[in-house]
């Protein structure tokens, strides 16, 4: 079983719309959350963090659910720049031990 | 503009030569790390060092090898590899490991093609 486990997508929503993508993670003992955008061949960029209480950064939303071992992003009002892949990312204490989904691809169109 | 700055961009390789990837970060961070990322895959973690102490994901084969001149320094020494190594590697660091709360600020990436 994968340690972070994403649907891959392709989310095609248009613009303006309102999108949501779950990650799941299989250890109980995780305990930092972020999620990334990744664009075609560059490097992930820290998009935000997960906190226990859930945090919102603009049209962005994060939640997290320890019980059920998933966190969310929510995206309000989609812009074309949104169009990207998502990655959420799990940490355990020992960093030794941190892992990637393999993303969400989102896709905003006109 | 990243503060994790990878050198060089791209570099391409036969299986006999010996080269080494760097990775400079400018922002005090205590832990570094390099990841494997194969096209369409999530990065796969390979190294991290941080505090002085280096730890090692045990599959990483060891034609990759790590070096940690100082604090704001990784480098990764690569011999002998083999095609199936062709991918984007990237450096990444935080401000300290374990605290659970530390996100991880990437480098561009060097794009690895082994011939």
């Amino acid at each position: 079983r994968k340690e972070v486990e994403q649907d891959p997508g392709p989310f095609n929503v248009p613009e303006g719309a309102t999108v949501a993508f779950n990650c799941t993670y299989s250890n109980s003992a995780s305990q930092s959350f972020f999620w990334y955008r990744q664009d075609c061949r560059k490097e992930p960029k820290l998009l935000m963090s997960v906190y226990s209480s859930g945090n919102e950064d603009g049209r962005f939303t994060a939640q997290l659910n320890r019980a059920s071992q998933y966190i969310s992003l929510l995206i309000r009002d989609s812009k074309l720049s949104d169009s990207a892949t998502y990655l959420c990312a799990v940490g355990l204490y020992n960093f030794n031990k941190f892992y990637f989904g393999s993303g969400t691809k989102l896709n905003v169109k006109p | 503009d990243t503060e994790v700055t990878q050198t060089p961009k791209h570099l391409v390789m036969g299986m006999t030569n010996k080269k080494s990837l760097k990775c400079e970060q400018h922002m005090g961070h205590r832990a570094m790390y390099w990841y494997k990322q194969k096209a369409k895959k999530p990065p796969e973690l390979m190294f991290v060092y941080s505090y002085e102490k280096l730890s090692i994901n045990e599959s990483v084969p060891s034609r990759f090898s790590p070096e940690c001149p100082n604090s704001s320094l990784l480098n990764l020494h690569l011999h002998a590899l083999q095609p199936e190594d062709s991918a984007l590697y990237l450096c990444a660091s935080s401000r300290s490991e374990g605290t659970g709360n530390q996100p991880q600020h990437f480098g561009d990436g060097t794009r690895l093609s082994i011939l």
